[in-house]
């Protein structure tokens, strides 16, 4: 059964730091892996798509890479801003079925 | 723009109603879900949908059903509530690619 966790769960950084959150999966055969972003009392807003046969994906100031043999993710963020404060979830789907698994999320605040 | 709408977006009911969360996309895409979302928990799967008339069981579907009679609604019936299913449900649709879209989510309260 596949199992998504996020590590660490809650993160404080002040602002202008480049920071890393991470995700890891227990099966590797994954058919992609989706970071989210999810502010507070709010849906969740897809940040980015990394496809199985990819290795990352870069949109603005994050950029998320996968290395499935590891069963690792990444999303780093350049720069952070307080706008940048919300929790952050991957979640993987194991097939092409777009059914997703869900890690716990971490959640950033980034200080003025 | 295309998006995913939900209703109510609050909803406090009695324990043993019959509740009915709606979901509507305008993203054309066949693929819908419906998740619960609690602390410790997270985010699960109760039901999904890839098509007009065909409907799955997902992680936590007990007590849970739902309908599609159409690409663009896929609404959440729960039974008989039970304050256990008290949460916050989220409806998402997915494109081509698998990549999901979420609706901004309905704060279900069963007393």
């Amino acid at each position: 059964k596949q199992e998504v966790t996020q590590i660490p769960a809650a993160l404080s950084v002040p602002e202008g730091e480049n920071l890393v959150l991470n995700c890891s999966f227990t099966d590797s055969a994954i058919y992609n892996l989706q970071w989210f972003r999810q502010d507070p009392g709010k849906g969740l807003t897809s940040l980015l798509l990394i496809q199985s046969s990819q290795r990352e994906q870069t949109s603005g100031r994050l950029n998320a890479s996968l290395d499935k043999s590891s069963g690792r993710s990444t999303l780093y963020i350049a720069a952070s801003q307080p706008g940048d404060s919300a929790t952050y979830l991957c979640a993987v789907s194991s097939g092409n079925t777009g059914k997703l698994i869900f890690g716990q999320g971490t959640t950033l605040q980034v200080k003025p | 723009d295309a998006e995913i709408t939900q209703s109510p977006r609050h909803k406090i009911t009695e324990t043993g109603r019959q509740v009915t969360l709606a979901c509507h996309q305008t993203w054309n895409h066949n693929n819908m879900f419906w998740y619960r979302q609690d602390l410790g928990h997270g985010l699960r799967l109760i039901h999904y949908s890839y098509g007009v008339q065909d409907t799955n069981k997902g992680e936590v579907s007990d007590g849970y059903s739902v309908s599609r009679s159409n690409t663009e609604d896929l609404p959440l019936t729960l039974e008989s509530a039970a304050s256990s299913q008290t949460s916050v449900y989220f409806c998402a649709s997915s494109n081509s690619v698998n990549e999901q879209f979420f609706g901004p989510g309905t704060r279900l309260t069963v007393l």
